[in-house]
């Protein structure tokens, strides 16, 4: 089990570029969500999957933000057009099979520094 | 809407004590989970300890115990014997399929 793993660790980008950030959950785990983490705070929701379908999103993620898991697997997160205030901490979670709760695993996050 | 409370930003212990972090919450769900997650310095975060809300008993994991209150909507983290790597910021969190976290407490183990 090599765990949830994220890339890029770090990215710094320049206002109003676009940003595309990938997560490969553990493998088996059906479950795979995205978190966003500013500095000093707790980890905010921005969205689940449970395999290809997109079930839930908060109203965090605007219409620049977009996540997709085109077969199940892995996911990608991709912020078009960023601003300064989405610098923070994108942190990614998968969990085994639906139904009752399961423990979300979370990844080491990728961190976006947008200048 | 859920919300999660952790009224201690920082705490401090010695190494070998114990310590007790605090977390309220409020929720309508009857059915629900509630997590300790540990976040180190290098960010990654590591569950520490589960209790399932339909649990009378109280979750343990060696050093790690908590105290369940549901009427109370408390739930605090018990760290007995601490140690150096204990040092970090520490979570409450509340959920089903999305998880609602609070602003954490800082925890430093001093030597």
């Amino acid at each position: 089990d090599t765990g949830v793993s994220q890339n890029p660790r770090h990215k710094i980008t320049k206002r109003g570029q676009n940003v595309t950030f990938r997560c490969d959950p553990i493998s088996e785990h059906n479950r795979l969500y995205w978190y966003r983490q500013t500095l000093g705070q707790g980890p905010e929701f921005l969205t689940y999957f449970q395999n290809e379908a997109q079930l839930e999103k908060s109203r965090l993620l605007s219409d620049r933000f977009s996540a997709e898991r085109p077969k199940g697997s892995f996911s990608t997160l991709e912020i078009q057009r960023t601003e300064q205030g989405d610098s923070a901490m994108y942190l990614c979670a998968s969990s085994p099979l639906a139904g009752r709760q399961e423990t979300q695993y979370f990844g080491p996050g990728t961190r976006l520094l947008v200048l | 809407a859920q919300t999660v409370t952790q009224s201690q930003p920082e705490m401090s212990v010695q190494e070998a004590e114990t310590v007790t972090l605090s977390c309220t919450y409020d929720t309508s769900e009857n059915n629900y989970y509630l997590f300790w997650y540990k976040q180190p310095p290098s960010r990654q975060m590591i569950l520490v300890i589960r209790q399932e809300a339909y649990k009378q008993q109280n979750a343990t994991e060696n050093r790690f115990s908590v105290n369940f209150q549901k009427a109370a909507k408390s739930f605090s983290l018990k760290i007995s014997d601490s140690q150096l790597g204990d040092t970090a910021m520490y979570f409450c969190a509340l959920g089903g399929s999305r998880l609602t976290f609070g602003e954490g407490t800082q925890l430093t183990v001093n030597p």
